[in-house]
């Protein structure tokens, strides 16, 4: 089976980096990936990581670490609508995810 | 990216009762999952729809308790059956594997339907 770690809170200020750390113990490993869900909406996909490295799109950027079974999540510049839920998820084979607890960021002013 | 709807968008039902949520996607896709999210919490997939067969189930998740079906590439059912308060929770249905997206992994999700039993 599979297990993932993420900090279930994190605050920052506006214009702040924040960086959302997930670490994760799995039977099959395909790859990571992170979703975003705002309060009352459907979660939404961010960023996808098979190989080790950085992947960056626009403000955020994602990180994988395969031999430490870990990945984080970059957020920069952030902005009062970056408050969310952000969830990692491990991708496995047969397409299936398997999502963390997710972490609630609360951006301040 | 597709358009997915569900209905109903909510529900407030008895215990006891049943309640058979659709999933609609105006394209055809690959694959067809539906998950369940209490307040606050993360995802718990229940199971994958599959085309034409009986679905695939996770562990503590059964087939008499959440009847799935598939009919065709666009359309899906989940029933939550026999209905008590600690089946209050979201529901939402995801897909992968819609035309002209580049990373065929990636999972779109419906908006959910939020389930109250009372």
């Amino acid at each position: 089976g599979q297990s993932l770690e993420q900090p279930s809170e994190v605050t920052a200020v506006e214009g702040a980096i924040v960086q959302i750390n997930c670490t994760y113990q799995t039977s099959g490993f395909y790859g990571l990936s992170w979703y975003q869900q705002h309060d009352g909406g459907a979660p939404t996909f961010l960023s996808y990581n098979a190989l080790d490295g950085l992947e960056e799109t626009g403000r955020f950027s994602s990180f994988l670490s395969r031999s430490d079974s870990y990945g984080y999540l970059l957020l920069q510049e952030l902005q009062m609508k970056d408050s969310a839920s952000y969830f990692c998820a491990v991708l496995d084979a047969g397409n299936m995810l398997t999502f963390g607890g997710g972490t609630r960021l609360m951006v301040k002013p | 990216s597709a358009v997915i709807s569900q209905k109903p968008s909510r529900d407030i039902c008895q215990r006891g009762t049943s309640l058979t949520i659709q999933c609609q996607v105006d394209s055809q896709v690959t694959m067809m999952f539906w998950y369940r999210q209490q307040p606050g919490q993360s995802l718990t997939l229940i199971a994958t729809a599959n085309q034409g067969s009986e679905a695939t189930y996770e562990s503590g998740f059964v087939i008499d308790k959440f009847p799935i079906s598939r009919p065709n590439l666009t359309f899906s059912t989940l029933t939550v059956s026999n209905m008590s308060p600690e089946d209050s929770s979201i529901y939402l249905c995801s897909v992968v594997g819609l035309a002209g997206i580049k990373r065929d992994n990636e999972q779109f999700f419906g908006p959910g339907t939020r389930l109250t039993v009372l």
